[in-house]
């Protein structure tokens, strides 16, 4: 099946530092999408991306949808610290299954004040 | 309004015993999705349903699992004969047609003892 490959698995910053993610798959996507999960909450949508090559912004967040279609990056600028948290890239399951979600295995953001 | 609500919040169960997992998805959303993540991964699809049917079920593990939702509104989640390896954080989702924008619940955290 579709997989979808995150780096890195966790991150350590000071606050303000700009980050910067990317998560790549094995096939191509049609759609990538990037989403938040604070603890104890379900995965909030961040940005949708629906085009090769499109880049997205969305407050101090920026995201591209890759050329090849099998990668896409997730740049956050001036951390603060409700940025913490678990991101995550998805995309739609196959043409057949466009409806439900393949989730990479998350980035987790960690802040030093 | 009111997003996704789950219940109960968290459940403690032991080994064999039967559960019900509960969604409540935010009102007028036709389609409804449930995923499991495990500790450290991203969720996982189980099943989706459309209305009140299951259009796609090829998520969930095995026969332990099922899912209905009779009226086209709330879902219920059942796993028989409960393992230890079921435990995970259960979550749903909704949204208001096929392929649209999917909202989560806050998910149920299941333990098996």
């Amino acid at each position: 099946g579709q997989q979808l490959n995150q780096s890195p698995q966790s991150m350590f910053i000071q606050e303000g530092e700009d980050v910067s993610m990317n998560c790549t798959s094995s096939s191509i996507f049609n759609t990538w999408l990037w989403y938040k999960q604070d603890p104890g909450e379900g995965p909030v949508l961040l940005i949708a991306l629906y085009k090769a090559g499109e880049l997205t912004s969305n407050g101090r967040l920026t995201a591209q949808f890759g050329i090849t279609r099998k990668d896409s990056f997730l740049n956050i600028s001036a951390s603060i610290p409700s940025d913490v948290g678990i991101y995550f890239c998805a995309g739609p399951g196959g043409p057949q299954g466009a409806q439900k979600l393949v989730f990479g295995q998350g980035t987790r953001l960690t802040i030093n004040p | 309004g009111a997003g996704v609500s789950q219940t109960p919040s968290n459940k403690v169960t032991e080994k064999g015993k039967y559960v019900e997992l509960r969604c409540d998805p935010i009102s007028g959303h036709t389609a409804l999705y449930w995923y499991r993540q495990s500790l450290g991964q991203g969720p996982e699809f189980l099943i989706y349903f459309q209305g009140t049917g299951a259009a796609d079920d090829s998520g969930l593990p095995n026969d332990r699992f099922f899912a209905v939702r009779p009226e086209g509104s709330v879902s219920t989640l059942k796993i028989q004969r409960t393992e230890r390896g079921d435990s995970a954080v259960y979550l749903c989702a909704s949204s208001l047609g096929p392929r649209e924008q999917q909202y989560f619940g806050p998910g149920t955290r299941l333990t098996v003892t």
